[in-house]
């Protein structure tokens, strides 16, 4: 089972809010796991990329963590702003096919001004 | 730099009919993907390449066949369009296990 699973599926938060998402994994085989913010009518672009259990990424108000032995990843936007609304994928590389990049659902985040 | 660019943007299909979508890169990147979006499913893995030559099947991969010749180019071939192909389709590339680059998108609708 590939299954990238993400959630919340959408959140509505006001300005000023913190706020952060799940990405949750099958932990065998595991190569990457990456996080892409994807505005509507764009291309997904990437915020970061992770490889090692225990890896914290940060960039701006933006961060991220990586637990790979118990398979799940955390995203973090530290006082939402209207920009940031977007919808949050991630995905994951499999070891030994690691062409085989597979995407969750996305969690849709509304920040309210 | 353009990075990787898919043509065309926009494309009506008649069922039955076969188009051609293209995507090149110009990054001299190894791996080459299609996605395509559907809504509220994100993005589906249709088929990769992890270098010329190399081509394998991803989570969707039935109705659709690929290429790869080059490391610039990627093509994905539908050969009898139907209605559940309807979507929009997205070419990306990346180095090994490194962030994926997109294009720009393309938009089907099979009739």
């Amino acid at each position: 089972i590939l299954n990238v699973e993400q959630s919340p599926q959408s959140l509505h938060v006001q300005e000023g809010d913190s706020t952060n998402f799940t990405c949750s994994f099958p932990s065998s085989n595991f190569y990457a796991l990456h996080w892409y913010r994807w505005e509507t009518a764009k291309s997904p672009k990437a915020l970061f990329v992770m490889t090692l259990n225990g890896d914290e990424k940060k960039k701006g108000r933006i961060s991220a963590t990586l637990n790979t032995k118990e398979g799940y990843s955390y995203l973090y936007i530290k006082g939402s702003q209207p920009e940031d609304s977007a919808t949050y994928l991630c995905a994951r590389n499999y070891g030994g096919s690691q062409g085989n990049l597979i995407f969750g659902k996305g969690t849709k985040l509304s920040v309210k001004p | 730099n353009a990075g990787v660019t898919q043509t065309p943007k926009f494309r009506i299909l008649k069922i039955g009919q076969s188009m051609t979508l293209q995507c090149t890169q110009d990054m001299n990147h190894n791996y080459m993907y299609w996605y395509r979006q559907d809504p509220g499913m994100g993005l589906k893995l249709i088929y990769y390449s992890v270098g010329a030559g190399i081509t394998d099947k991803g989570e969707v991969p039935n109705g659709y066949n690929v290429s790869r010749s080059t490391t610039e180019d990627f093509p994905l071939r539908l050969e009898l369009a139907a209605p559940s192909q309807t979507s929009v389709y997205f070419c990306a590339s990346s180095l090994q296990g490194a962030e994926a680059f997109f294009g720009q998108g393309t938009r089907l609708t099979v009739v």
